[in-house]
Formats: C-alpha cells, sequence, structure tokens
C-alpha cells in the first residue's frame, strides 16, 4: 500500500472552502484514492473516492492530480460538524496515516 | 440494518487476562478487518478476513488471535493482556477488497490494560 503525508492540522473558519492535501508518490496506477474522516469518539467513515478525474459528492469534492501522486480534498463550505481527523488511504485502504485535524472556528 | 456492531464500548483488563472483542456485520460483506488507533495515531491493521474461513495477517498481528467462521462475525482474541495493548479497536467490513470499495466502521472498543 502507499504511504501518504498530510498535515497535521489546519484551521478553516466557518462557512468558508477548506482544501485538505494528501501526498501518494508511491501510488500504483490502478489504486483508487479513498478519503475518510473521523469525528471525535468515533469510527472513521467514508467521505469520497476516485481514480483519475476529479470526483464530487453531497459531502465533498476530491481533485486528483494529473500525475496521481497527490490529492485535494474540498469541503466547499466548512460547518462545525466538519470538525474531524481526515484521512487519505489510497490503495486497499489498508494503511492509515495520523491525517489532518480539521479545526473549524465559527 | 446495523452496521457494523461491536461489544463491549469499554473494558478494563489485569495484566495476562484474556478476552475477546466482538464484531458483527448485517451488510453480507466479504471482507472484515481489525483495527488498532494508539492516542494521536492513525489506524493499525491487525487482522483482516476474505471470507469465512479465511485470515490474514496486517502490520500489528502480534499478541492478537482471529476467526472467521460465518460471514457476519469476526472477533478478535487477546490470550495474554499486555499493556502495550491499551488502544481503541476498531472492527470494519467491506464488499470487496482492493483498491475500489469503501469500509465501513463500527464505533469501536476502548480497551485498557493496567
Amino acid at each position: 500500500d502507499a504511504k501518504t503525508t498530510q498535515p497535521n492540522s489546519m484551521e478553516s473558519n466557518e462557512e468558508e472552502p477548506v482544501h485538505l492535501p494528501c501526498n501518494h508518490s508511491t501510488i500504483s496506477g490502478t489504486d483508487y484514492i479513498h478519503w475518510y474522516r473521523q469525528l471525535p469518539s468515533q469510527g472513521p467513515e467514508y467521505v469520497i473516492h476516485g481514480l483519475t478525474s476529479n470526483v464530487n459528492n453531497r459531502m465533498a469534492s476530491l481533485a486528483i492530480a494529473e500525475d496521481r501522486k497527490s490529492s485535494t480534498l474540498i469541503l466547499h463550505r466548512a460547518t462545525l460538524r466538519d470538525a474531524a481527523v481526515y484521512y487519505c488511504s489510497p490503495g486497499n485502504q489498508f494503511y492509515f496515516g495520523t491525517g489532518t485535524s480539521l479545526t473549524v472556528i465559527p | 440494518n446495523a452496521g457494523v456492531t461491536q461489544t463491549p464500548k469499554f473494558r478494563i483488563l489485569k495484566i495476562g487476562q484474556s478476552m475477546t472483542l466482538q464484531c458483527a456485520q448485517d451488510m453480507n460483506h466479504n471482507y472484515m478487518y481489525w483495527y488498532r488507533q494508539d492516542p494521536g495515531m492513525g489506524l493499525k491493521l491487525i487482522y483482516y478476513s476474505v471470507g469465512a474461513g479465511i485470515t490474514d495477517k496486517g502490520e500489528v498481528p502480534n499478541g492478537y488471535n482471529v476467526s472467521r467462521s460465518t460471514t457476519e462475525d469476526f472477533p478478535l482474541r487477546l490470550e495474554l493482556a499486555a499493556p502495550s495493548q491499551t488502544s481503541v479497536y476498531f472492527c470494519a467490513s467491506s464488499y470487496g477488497t482492493g483498491s475500489y470499495n469503501e469500509q465501513f466502521f463500527g464505533p469501536g472498543t476502548r480497551l485498557t490494560v493496567l
């Protein structure tokens, strides 16, 4: 499984967009990229996944670099309920790094 | 659907005691996983199963055992508890493995070994 690099923490003002980056330079050509988030005292939950093209769903958007060595999770309007640790997990999803802890400021 | 359920929610063990963490899913998923999460850290894979009767080691299997006799259940056994096994344990399941299928996680079991 590809390893990942994410910033330890980020802050955002409420109702502003948030861009959460992830580097996964060792990803293989057929590996999907999944993003999960973990709210305090809960198990991780699926957010979005993609292969090559940018993806949108009701929770977020995923922008994937052309060389697929990095991706960015985009929350279009951060809310207080989005405060969580966000993990990117490429490949078989057996690897979850330390993730990015997102703080949303009211 | 209840999704992935785990019992107990909390447990305190003494060094050397044994226990089984229970995990069940009602989504008819073939694949199930056990992770541990130490404070401030990400998840580490302990064991996984690709179907009834088939299990394999993950990144940190030492001190644990698993079995998979049915599609629904995937218990994790700690034989001789040690303080290093103090952690939060998450069970997960997915329809398939590999790159496409997302995992569904249970609420976790918080284990303390004293």
